[in-house]
């Protein structure tokens, strides 16, 4: 079964930095394509950035509002994804999902999701 | 970026009936769309992509159709699990993926 658990969130003032972590189970994690969703209260889904496997070549794409921001990575010795977070700002104020990509032909599906873990970020 | 239109933003409906959510894009994605179900303090989970193919383990009330700028998810014979908010979201391969704002399926 697979299993994406999120670690990490808090509570952070604007300006400030936070580092999230997704640890993997039940999946071959090295040759998983993973993302970041997330979800501001009482709001809708926003995609934040997606790494792929680095037999895929490791790159990283990330959302205009969060790009040079926030840096999305993997350590595949420890089947745990990362989102760090930098230059907080209130409105990055969310529910942080990691998510696993579906498949090669379907690259921005997500099949498999964490829980979720809450940051808040004061002014 | 490629903008994600959802009508209604709110259904009331009943057991039993069939219920039609519309998304639409703000040009042609092909058939990259899905389809995710989301229950208050959940992840959400994945039920359609390609605009089309039912997930494995979703049931066969849940159909999704479309392609280019229209497309619909219909669920046949709405049940009680299914009272939740559904969001439709893009992934064009040259563009970010961006996600409707939702539809919320009420108890009528």
């Amino acid at each position: 079964e697979v299993q994406l658990v999120e670690s990490g969130g808090g509570l952070v003032k604007s300006g400030g930095s936070l580092r999230l972590s997704c640890a993997a189970s039940g999946l071959t994690f090295n040759i998983a394509w993973m993302s970041w969703v997330r979800q501001a209260p009482g709001k809708g889904l926003e995609w934040v950035g997606r790494i792929k496997s680095k037999g895929s070549g490791g790159t990283v794409d990330y959302a205009a509002p969060v790009k040079g921001r926030f840096t999305v990575s993997r350590d595949d010795s420890e089947d745990t994804l990362f989102l760090h977070m930098n230059s907080l700002k209130p409105d990055d104020t969310a529910v942080y999902y990691c998510a696993k990509v579906r498949d090669v032909n379907n690259l921005g599906v997500f099949n498999y999701w964490g829980q979720g873990t809450l940051v808040t970020v004061s002014s | 970026d490629i903008q994600m239109t959802q009508s209604p933003s709110t259904l009331s409906a009943s057991v039993g009936d069939r219920v039609t959510i519309s998304c639409r894009a703000s040009q042609s994605i092909s058939s990259w769309l899905a389809w995710y179900q989301q229950k208050p303090g959940k992840a959400p989970k994945l039920l359609i992509y390609k605009a089309s193919n039912l997930e494995s383990g979703v049931p066969s009330r849940f159909s999704g159709s479309g392609s280019g700028t229209e497309f619909t998810l219909t669920i046949s014979s709405l049940q009680p699990d299914d009272f939740a908010t559904y969001y439709c979201q893009q992934y064009n391969p040259y563009s970010e993926f961006t996600f409707g704002g939702g539809t919320k399926v009420e108890i009528k």
